[in-house]
Order: C-alpha cells, then structure tokens, then sequence
C-alpha cells in the first residue's frame, strides 16, 4: 500500500520555539492534510492543502504543499503548551478517497 | 457543525464475545463513513469505507466477517467486532464525510477503546 514517511518521529519543544514536521511519499498526492490528535481521542483537522506549492497559515501554524505533490510540511510557530500532542499528515489521490496517513509526530515538552 | 460522536467510548469484554460500536454524524448527513483502528503510538489505519444503503469496502487483510459494519441510515454506523481477541485490543475511530462539502473533508469521531480480556 501507499506509504506516508512522516518525521521527525518526536521532539521535544520549548515554549516559544519554532518547531518543524514534514511527509514525503513515493507517489503523488492531489490532497494534503495535517490532523492534531490528543491522547484518547480523535483526530482534529489543522490544515488542508489542495494545490501544488500551496502555503497556508492558520494562526501559528503554515503548511505548504510540495510542489512535486509528494511533500508537505507543517510548521508551528511560538509553541506554547498546548501544542503538545501528535500530528498527523494525510494524503488523499482523489474527490472523496480514502486517506493516507503518517506515522505521526510527537510533540512533547521538555523537561 | 459537522460533529460526530462515537458510543460507547471505552469498552472491555471478555475474549469469544461481540462488541458493537456505533458512530453517528449529529448535525450532518454522512453518505460515506470510513472505520480506522489505531494501536498505541502507531497512525490510524483504515479498515473499511462504509456507504449508506450498500456493503461496505473492506481494506486488504481486514476481515469483513469479523469486522461487521453496518451504515443503516444518513446518520448512523456500526462496526461489531464478532468472537473478540485480546489482539483486537484497539482504539477504533470512524469518521464521517458530507457530500456537499469539500471532498477531503473527514469529520472524527472520538473513539472507542477496546478492551479485551
């Protein structure tokens, strides 16, 4: 199956840093998306990319679309506590398609 | 909107049983559900895309009779673990999808651990 290499596989953040994910693929995606999930439950939409070279912010956080449709990247600016948790990014091929998931990305606090 | 809740959000049972859990779309018709089982620190994997009114589509290596799935109504779908396992031990999520919105868009539900002993 489709394979989503997603890393780093954790980190840990400081309050007030800029931290920093990606995903590649072997094949092309017409669709990326990053989710946040909390332990226990599910998934949270953060961002949706769906054109080549997109970049998109949603307050502290940017995600662009890599222009070989086969990355992206998210970016969190100035964390802040409760950025703590796992992200995941999403591919999608086509209109109403099953999604593609990452391994994940653990965000954690320093201690 | 488009909130989606899961019932019941923890379960344990004992190993041969049958364990049924329900994902519902509260404020949206949902034609397409998808079923994701998620292990610890490991990504959701699907397990199954499920249509109002037809069989479900179930992903290679997933066991369509172990893993019933039923999208009975606009609102409303089942997965029912039959003879439970203790390897069945999971998180499942299901997630719902509105026709007239974009097609990528997949609203969560909470989850349901499962347990069992």
């Amino acid at each position: 199956g489709q394979q989503l290499n997603q890393s780093p596989q954790s980190m840990f953040i400081q309050e007030g840093e800029d931290v920093s994910m990606n995903c590649t693929s072997s094949s092309i995606f017409n669709t990326w998306l990053w989710y946040k999930q909390d332990p226990g439950e599910g998934p949270v939409l953060l961002i949706a990319l769906y054109k080549a070279g997109e970049l998109t912010s949603n307050g502290r956080l940017t995600a662009q679309f890599g222009i070989t449709r086969k990355d992206s990247f998210l970016n969190i600016s100035a964390s802040i506590p409760s950025d703590v948790g796992i992200y995941f990014c999403a591919g999608q091929f086509a209109a109403g398609n099953k999604l593609t998931f990452g391994g994940g990305t653990r965000v954690l606090v320093k201690p | 909107g488009a909130v989606v809740s899961q019932h019941p959000s923890w379960v344990i049972c004992k190993s041969g049983t049958s364990v049924k859990i329900e994902c519902r779309s509260l404020d949206f018709q949902a034609t397409t559900m998808f079923w994701y089982r998620q292990f610890p620190k490991q990504s959701l994997m699907l397990m199954a895309t499920s249509n109002e009114g037809s069989k479900a589509t179930y992903e290679q290596g997933v066991e369509k009779d172990k893993f019933l799935i039923n999208h009975a109504s606009l609102t409303l779908s089942t997965l029912t673990v039959t003879s439970a396992h203790p390897e069945d031990s999971s998180f499942y999520i299901c997630s719902a999808r509105r026709p007239e919105g974009r097609a990528y868009e997949q609203y969560f539900g909470p989850g349901t651990r499962l347990t069992v002993t």
